[in-house]
Order: structure tokens, then sequence, then C-alpha cells
């Protein structure tokens, strides 16, 4: 079975230029969560949808960050315009149900740097 | 605001020892503390998990410890493998805020041959 489908896996940028990551979930799934991991802060989630409907943004930096949902089988993360401070591993996940108890299943990543 | 503390930040272990890391949490409401595993170049992975209204819970190798007054838990490792060797994160949820994990900062364990 195919796990969660991430692209780019890696992502080299200046600063300025607009990022866009791509998850696909896994079939089925109807939550999608979008992660940031550095040395400095850990793993952070950013923002997450269930059934394509945003439910909680409050981990999302600033307005340079925005995510889409189209369709159950999409979802995009983009940054405009780019910092190096953005530099950082981005998961996506996704998971069965809504709340804390369905497994959350993690994409293996996409590395952004931004110099 | 960091609400899960783990400890320690880096641990080395011989094969076959047990390998224990900690974690506390401020929030009481936390009602679900997940382990997840982490492999260089991958994605987490759920490793086990468990509700307040246990004090343990143990999946093969692998226990989780609760302290509910202490605001604390822990995960061990028996007989420690070197392909256990990975970052390891606990995280706190609760149920009324939906989804969200709050993740601790990560051990990193290297179980040495």
């Amino acid at each position: 079975d195919a796990g969660v489908i991430q692209s780019p896996r890696h992502e080299v940028t200046e600063m300025g230029q607009e990022v866009t990551l791509r998850c696909k979930p896994i079939s089925g799934h109807n939550s999608l969560f979008w992660y940031r991991q550095t040395m400095m802060r850990g793993l952070e989630l950013l923002i997450y949808f269930n059934n394509n409907v945003p439910i909680d943004d409050s981990g999302m930096p600033e307005d340079r960050f925005s995510a889409k949902m189209p369709n159950a089988s999409f979802s995009t993360l983009k940054i405009q315009p780019s910092e190096p401070r953005d530099s950082a591993v981005y998961f996506c996940a996704s998971s069965f149900g809504l709340g804390a108890a369905y497994e959350q299943y993690f994409g293996p990543g996409t590395r952004l740097t931004v110099t | 605001q960091q609400q899960v503390k783990q400890s320690p930040q880096s641990l080395i272990v011989q094969k076959g020892g047990i390998s224990i890391i900690n974690c506390a949490y401020e929030n009481t409401a936390f009602d679900y503390f997940p382990w997840y595993q982490q492999f260089p170049g991958k994605g987490p992975a759920l490793l086990i998990a468990i509700r307040p209204d246990v004090s343990e819970k143990k999946e093969g190798r692998f226990t989780i410890s609760f302290n509910k007054s202490a605001k604390q838990f822990s995960l061990h490792i028996m007989d420690s493998q070197p392909g256990d060797s990975a970052t390891y994160f606990c995280a706190a949820s609760e149920e009324t805020s939906g989804s969200r994990l709050t993740f601790g900062e990560g051990t990193q364990l290297t179980v040495n041959p």
C-alpha cells in the first residue's frame, strides 16, 4: 500500500522565491496534517484539515504561509515569499478520522533550504 | 510555549540494555499520550500510546509507564537492539482539541552493538 506521498523530497530556493510543497494522503483518510521540524523548535503542527476543510491553522507562523486542500487526495503548503528561517523539514501526515487517537501516518518529508 | 518536556536529549545504551526516556507535561486536560519513533530521513511513526486510565502499557519490548499525579510518563525499551537506534518523541493531546498533538523535543537513542 502506498503511504503518504510528498513532493519534492528536497527543495533549495533563494530568499524571496515562492515555494510549494505537495502532499497526497493515504486513500480513505479524511484528515491531513502539515508539520514543520527544526532543531530549534522540534516538531510543530502548522495546520490540519478534516474532509478538506481547515480545522486548526493556529500553528501557521505568519501570512507568508498558506495551505489548501482542493480535494481528498491532494494538499499544498505554500510559502511566499520564502525566508532563510523557513529552512526545515516539512512533513505531511494523514489519519482515518478526526481525533488524537486516530493514528497519524507521516510522509517522508520535504527538506527545504532557503538561501 | 513548550507543554511537553522530554529528557534526555540523547541516550547511548549497550545492546541488551534498557533505554528509558522521560516526559513531563503541564496541561492536566491531556488525555492521550503517544510515542513516535523516527529513523533518519523518514517521517515519525507511531510506536505505542497510552491513556491516563491505566498506569502501564506494554507492547513487546516497549512499555509506557504513566504517573498521572506527577504528570509524567516514560518509555522503556527492554533488551535494546541496534535497530532501535532512532529519535523518539513523546506527545500529548486532549480529545477536545481534536487532532492537535503537542510533541516533546525528542531523544536521540543510540544502541551500540
